[in-house]
């Protein structure tokens, strides 16, 4: 079946350091990936995506790169703020035919960000 | 354009209770959908309704139902409240995108705020 496997949290790094969330997929096609983000309080918003190998997904300072030969898609920034702190759930689609498709989430790492 | 609406925010049951949750979007989308979360279980997908008349069961369908009730509005309801379903529920919608004979929704889902329950 397919799943996605995310590193668990909690996450705590001062401002401005370097943040990497690592999440690998298992899938029998070619999923889309996605990065999507919840603030406290709040439903989940898309941070980026990548629908294809080697494409890289960015928004606000994120990135994350399409990996199909390690079956990952990790995410980055270079200069985390304390604006950034929330949890990060990795994301991926597949189409199965015949009008179907699935939708499967990690189970999210939450990210604290300390001035 | 207010996005993705869900009603209550808040609710409290007791065990054997039934209620609906309500949401609607205003951004004409196709396909819209319903996931309970769960602490360290991330989110995952009760039911969802590839357009307006269809309903189809996700990962965890058991214990609910939807109703489609029209394009912008689509409904989740607990017959029989039990503590297991105490979880914060997330309405989604997404556009369609028509490739060949069958239109499959698109990938990015739009997010409601979430309805948070607590089955006593």
């Amino acid at each position: 079946g397919n799943s996605v496997t995310q590193m668990e949290g909690p996450v705590t790094l001062s401002e401005e350091a370097f943040l990497t969330i690592n999440c690998t997929y298992t899938a029998t096609g070619y999923p889309s990936l996605f990065w999507y983000v919840q603030y406290p309080g709040e439903g989940l918003q898309l941070l980026l995506k990548a629908t294809k190998a080697d494409d890289k997904g960015s928004n606000k300072g994120f990135e994350a790169t399409y990996r199909k030969e390690t079956t990952s898609f990790h995410l980055e920034k270079g200069s985390v703020q304390v604006s950034d702190s929330a949890v990060y759930f990795c994301a991926l689609r597949i189409y199965s035919g015949a009008g179907s498709y699935q939708l499967t989430f990690g189970k999210g790492t939450k990210l604290s960000v300390i001035p | 354009n207010a996005g993705v609406t869900q009603t209550p925010k808040f609710q409290v049951l007791k065990t054997g209770q039934s209620m609906t949750l309500q949401c609607a979007q205003d951004m004409n989308h196709n396909s819209m959908y319903w996931y309970r979360q769960d602490p360290g279980m991330g989110l995952r997908l009760i039911y969802y309704s590839a357009s307006e008349g269809t309903t189809d069961k996700g990962e965890v369908p058991n214990g609910y139902n939807v109703s489609r009730l029209n394009k912008r509005e689509f409904s989740l309801r607990l017959e029989s409240a039990a503590p297991s379903q105490t979880s914060v529920y997330f309405c989604a919608s997404s556009t369609n995108r028509d490739r060949g004979p069958v239109a499959r929704p698109a990938e990015t889902q739009y997010f409601g705020p979430g309805t948070r329950l607590l089955v006593l």
